[in-house]
C-alpha cells in the first residue's frame, strides 16, 4: 500500500509557458501533499504544504504567484509552474501524508523532470 | 526550503563490506527520523524508520542508531551490494504540540558508490 503516481514524469517546454504536474495518492487519501523541488546532487527542498480544501503554505522565498498548487481532494494535488523559465528546471516530488497516526510518514512519488528551454 | 542546499558527500564501499552513513539533525524536539534511499531519476524510498524513545532499530540488512544526546543518526547496511548505490537522506519529523503534520527537514544527503 501507499503507492503514489507523479504525471507526467518528464516533460520539455518552451520559455513562457505553463506546466501542469500531477500527484495522486493511488491506494489511501492523503490529509497533507508536500511539493519539494531538488536539484542535482542536492537534497530536496520543500516547497509548500498542501492540506485539501485549503490555501497551501509556502516556504520562504517560494513564490506562491508562480508555483500554483490546488489539492481538491485528498487523493490529488496539482503544481503548476506559471511562466517557466530556464531556472525552473529542476526534478520536482510530490509526496502524501495520511496523517492518522504519530508515526505516519510521507509517501513518495516518482518525481517529474521538468526542462524549460 | 529547511534542507541545506551543499552538494553531497561521497562514501565508497567494496561490494560485501559493511557501510555506515552519517548524519547530523537539527531539531531536538524531533520525535521521529526516517532514512530514504533515493536511485538516481526517482523518488525517496523509505527505508527505515526510529522512534526518539529509542537508540537502535533492525531492519533487513539495515541498522539504524540514534544518538539524542548529541543529535546524530546513521544508517548502517551490511554486506553492501551494487544494488544499493544511491543516495542516501535522513529526515527528521518534529512533533509539535499540533501533532504530527507530517513535515520533514531533509539532511544533506549522502552518495554511497559500491565498487565490485
Amino acid at each position: 500500500g501507499a503507492v503514489v503516481s507523479q504525471h507526467p514524469s518528464r516533460v520539455i517546454c518552451k520559455s513562457g509557458t505553463s506546466v501542469k504536474i500531477e500527484c495522486r495518492s493511488l491506494d489511501f487519501q492523503a490529509t497533507t501533499m508536500f511539493w519539494y523541488r531538488q536539484f542535482p546532487k542536492q537534497s530536496l527542498m520543500l516547497m509548500a504544504t498542501s492540506n485539501e480544501g485549503s490555501k497551501a503554505t509556502y516556504e520562504q522565498g517560494v513564490e506562491k504567484d508562480k508555483f500554483l498548487i490546488n489539492h481538491a481532494s485528498l487523493t490529488l494535488s496539482t503544481l503548476t509552474v506559471t511562466s517557466a523559465h530556464p531556472e525552473d528546471s529542476s526534478f520536482y516530488i510530490c509526496s502524501a501524508f495520511k496523517g492518522q497516526s504519530k508515526t505516519d510518514t510521507q509517501y513518495f512519488g516518482p518525481g517529474t523532470r521538468l526542462t524549460v528551454l | 526550503g529547511e534542507s541545506v542546499g551543499l552538494h553531497l558527500p561521497t562514501l565508497s564501499v567494496q561490494e560485501g563490506d559493511n557501510s555506515i552513513i552519517n548524519c547530523a539533525y537539527s531539531n531536538s524536539a524531533s520525535d521521529y527520523f526516517i532514512w530514504y534511499k533515493q536511485e538516481s531519476g526517482k523518488g525517496p524510498q523509505f527505508i527505515i524508520d526510529i522512534r526518539s524513545n529509542m537508540d537502535k532499530r533492525q531492519g533487513q540488512r539495515v541498522t539504524v542508531l540514534l544518538n539524542k544526546t548529541v543529535k546524530h543518526l546513521s544508517l548502517q547496511i551490511a554486506a553492501t551490494q551494487p544494488g544499493d548505490s544511491a543516495v542516501y537522506f535522513c529526515a527528521e519529523n518534529p512533533i509539535t504540540g499540533s501533532g504530527n503534520t507530517g513535515k520533514l527537514i531533509f539532511g544533506q544527503g549522502t552518495t554511497l558508490q559500491v565498487k565490485p
